[in-house]
């Protein structure tokens, strides 16, 4: 069982529609969680980071975490083309400083 | 804004050739670390540092070498580039202050011919 888990896809989201997109993990004492979005070609940039059980909402961008339920998801309002990309889930291992980063799920939102 | 960079950012080599891929940052931070992954394809992290003089091999095997004698580089070098040494090589920076978040370089992409 891999240590970061995401539904590969490809999810596709109409514009404006909400974009939900799922992670889970297994080492429960993680406390630190991160999304990456990466574009086709280039490298994975920071959208959000959460280290608390709830809601963190940063502009179109929600990112949730269940630490009970080893869950981590990431919820875009108002999804637009520019969106389309594959986005990582990314978990700090309770035991070191490493960071596991799950095989990301490629998001498409079409017009 | 992270402050990584990467050179070269595309690098097209014969088989045989030993060849260096530069990494630095001004961050201060005291992790670095190198990531190989293919188009499509999933991160494989194949070298970190902790620190200086620290250096550890990574989840995927590779025939590369690392080093750090100073904080702020973290070269990687292939003592002879073949064909399935072709990849993206992408470097990342992180500090205990910021919770470890992984900033990364752009990327070095490589063709081995």
């Amino acid at each position: 069982q891999k240590e970061v888990e995401q539904n590969s896809g490809p999810l596709s989201v109409p514009e404006g529609a909400i974009a939900s997109l799922n992670c889970t993990y297994s080492d429960r004492g993680s406390q630190s969680f991160f999304w990456y979005r990466q574009y086709s070609g280039k490298s994975p940039e920071l959208i959000m980071s959460i280290y608390s059980n709830g809601d963190k909402e940063d502009g179109r961008f929600t990112a949730q975490l269940n630490k009970a339920s080893q869950y981590v998801s990431l919820l875009i309002r108002d999804s637009q083309p520019s969106d389309s990309a594959t986005y990582l889930c990314a978990v700090r291992e309770s035991s070191a400083s490493k960071i596991i980063f799950g095989s990301g799920t490629r998001l498409s939102i079409r017009p | 804004e992270a402050d990584i960079y990467q050179t070269p950012r595309y690098l097209v080599i014969g088989t045989g050739k030993k060849i260096t891929l530069e990494c630095s940052q001004t961050m201060g931070h005291d992790k670095m670390y190198w990531y190989q992954q293919d188009p499509g394809m999933e991160l494989h992290l194949i070298h970190y540092s902790y620190g200086v003089n620290s250096t550890e091999k990574g989840d995927l095997s590779s025939e590369s070498t690392v080093s750090r004698i100073r904080t702020e580089h973290f070269p990687l070098t292939l003592e002879s580039a073949r064909p399935s040494h072709t990849s993206q090589y992408l470097c990342a920076s992180s500090d205990q202050e910021s919770q470890e978040t992984q900033y990364f370089g752009p990327g070095t992409r490589l063709l081995v011919l």
